[in-house]
């Protein structure tokens, strides 16, 4: 199994809802990532935790937060959201975090539209 | 900081051959990656580089060069499906290994 699978594939919401991103590998990989991707654009960079801590914040604000449960599973929990965080929020795992790692798995992405 | 430099476009016809050309800034560099990405799919990987020299995988090659901070892509006999988003990334280790992107290189392969 060579997948990381998120859900939902698209999410719509209004700017007081809270939702959750999900995402999940069974790869056994120790690092995940959240990016944030807009149109023609490269992934950003939000988070990485690494064995299941929280090891890269890139001073995301925090109506964005983080969560992994277990080496398996990542969450992205969101509040208060605005029309500008609208975007493809792509869930990425390697093997392990740090400068040696190897490639990043990424998932589909899940497609969020703030209204 | 850091920063990346790849063409924003690049054209091409089926068969042919395309090189997608990346500089990049860094402090901490530890190896160039590629990554392909189709119109609403999620970015795969291609290809990395952490030693000068190319590195051969089917119709894609690689090149590194360290000390003129420069990389490329190769693309032969190039594919209708080629056509997709190409982006080059460093690994920082002086940034916790983070992955950065490049811009991104649009190709296109026409008939």
């Amino acid at each position: 199994d060579t997948e990381v699978t998120q859900t939902p594939k698209h999410l719509v919401m209004g700017m007081t809802n809270k939702k959750s991103l999900k995402c999940e590998q069974h790869m056994g990989h120790r690092a995940m990532y959240w990016y944030k991707q807009k149109a023609k654009k490269p992934p950003e960079l939000m988070f990485v935790y690494s064995y299941e801590k929280l090891s890269i914040n890139e001073s995301v604000p925090s109506r964005f937060s983080p969560e992994c449960p277990n080496s398996s599973l990542l969450n992205l929990h969101l509040h208060a959201l605005q029309p500008e965080d609208s975007a493809l929020y792509l869930c990425a795992s390697s093997e392990t975090g740090g400068a040696n790692t190897g490639e990043l798995f990424f998932g589909e992405g899940s497609r969020l539209t703030v209204l | 900081g850091q920063s990346l430099e790849q063409p924003s476009e690049v054209t091409a016809v089926e068969g042919a051959i395309v090189q997608i050309n990346c500089t990049y800034q860094t402090s901490g560099f530890y190896g160039l990656s590629w990554y392909q990405q189709h119109d609403g799919g999620a970015p795969t990987f291609l290809s990395y580089n952490a030693l000068d020299g190319l590195e051969e995988t089917g119709r894609f090659s690689s090149f590194l060069s360290r000390s003129d901070s420069y990389g490329y892509l190769l693309l032969q006999e190039l594919q209708m499906k080629d056509s997709a988003s190409y982006f080059c990334a460093v690994r920082d280790y002086n940034q916790g290994g983070k992955l950065i992107f490049g811009q991104g290189t649009e190709l296109s392969v026409k008939p």
